[in-house]
């Protein structure tokens, strides 16, 4: 099993550009998270899907954050347009809902965002 | 919604000793509380769980302590090694397919 598998692992930008941020979860996981984690506010859900459904997504800080999940195996977040503010690690996860009496979320190695 | 304290945020502990990392929460509804250890530049990764329907459980050197009338969990590490040495988050949620709250995490310093 290859685990979450997000891209990049590192991404530079300038304020203003359009970021997208990229997530394969665990073969077969029905359920995909997306968290933020900086060090004045910690590990922050914004959004997570149900069988490629979003279902809240009201952890999203703006306007300029989308995501999407075409399939059950990929997903992207995008930011447009970037801010120095949005500089963070993003974390992708995933879950089965199918397995009995287990609510484990696998975490992704993560996305280190820098917006200059 | 929910909201997760977590305390301390720094434990200094000598190899061979006990730590434990406190939680509390908000919601009554929650009803899954994992603990999660993140090492540099890595993603957080599970080390035990608990569900509301159970006080205690435990995995070797690692336990895990929950009371639901005062809504909060511990996280009881025996026997401390150099590889503990982490940062560690407590989460609280409704199970399912919701997503988690977390803690702000603890950094876990193991002395040699």
């Amino acid at each position: 099993d290859a685990g979450v598998i997000q891209s990049p692992r590192h991404e530079v930008t300038e304020m203003g550009q359009e970021v997208t941020l990229r997530c394969k979860p665990i073969s077969g996981h029905n359920s995909l998270f997306w968290y933020r984690q900086t060090m004045m506010r910690g590990l922050e859900l914004l959004i997570y899907f149900n069988n490629n459904v979003p279902i809240d997504d009201s952890g999203m800080p703006e306007d300029r954050f989308s995501a999407k999940m075409p399939n059950a195996s990929f997903s992207t977040l995008k930011i447009q347009p970037s801010e120095p503010r949005d500089s963070a690690v993003y974390f992708c996860a995933s879950r089965s809902v199918a397995l009995t009496y287990t609510d484990t979320q696998y975490f992704g190695p993560g996305t280190r965002l820098t917006v200059l | 919604g929910e909201n997760v304290e977590q305390h301390p945020s720094t434990l200094s502990v000598q190899e061979g000793d006990s730590a434990v990392i406190k939680c509390t929460y908000s919601d009554s509804a929650s009803n899954y509380f994992p603990w999660y250890k993140q090492e540099l530049g890595k993603g957080p990764q599970l080390i035990i769980d608990i569900r509301s329907n159970v006080g205690e459980k435990k995995d070797q050197r690692i336990a895990v302590t929950l009371n639901k009338t005062a809504k909060h969990f511990s996280l009881h590490i025996t026997e401390t090694q150099p590889e503990d040495s982490a940062v560690y988050f407590c989460a609280a949620g409704e199970g399912g397919a919701d997503g988690l709250t977390f803690g702000k995490g603890t950094h876990l310093i193991i002395q040699p």
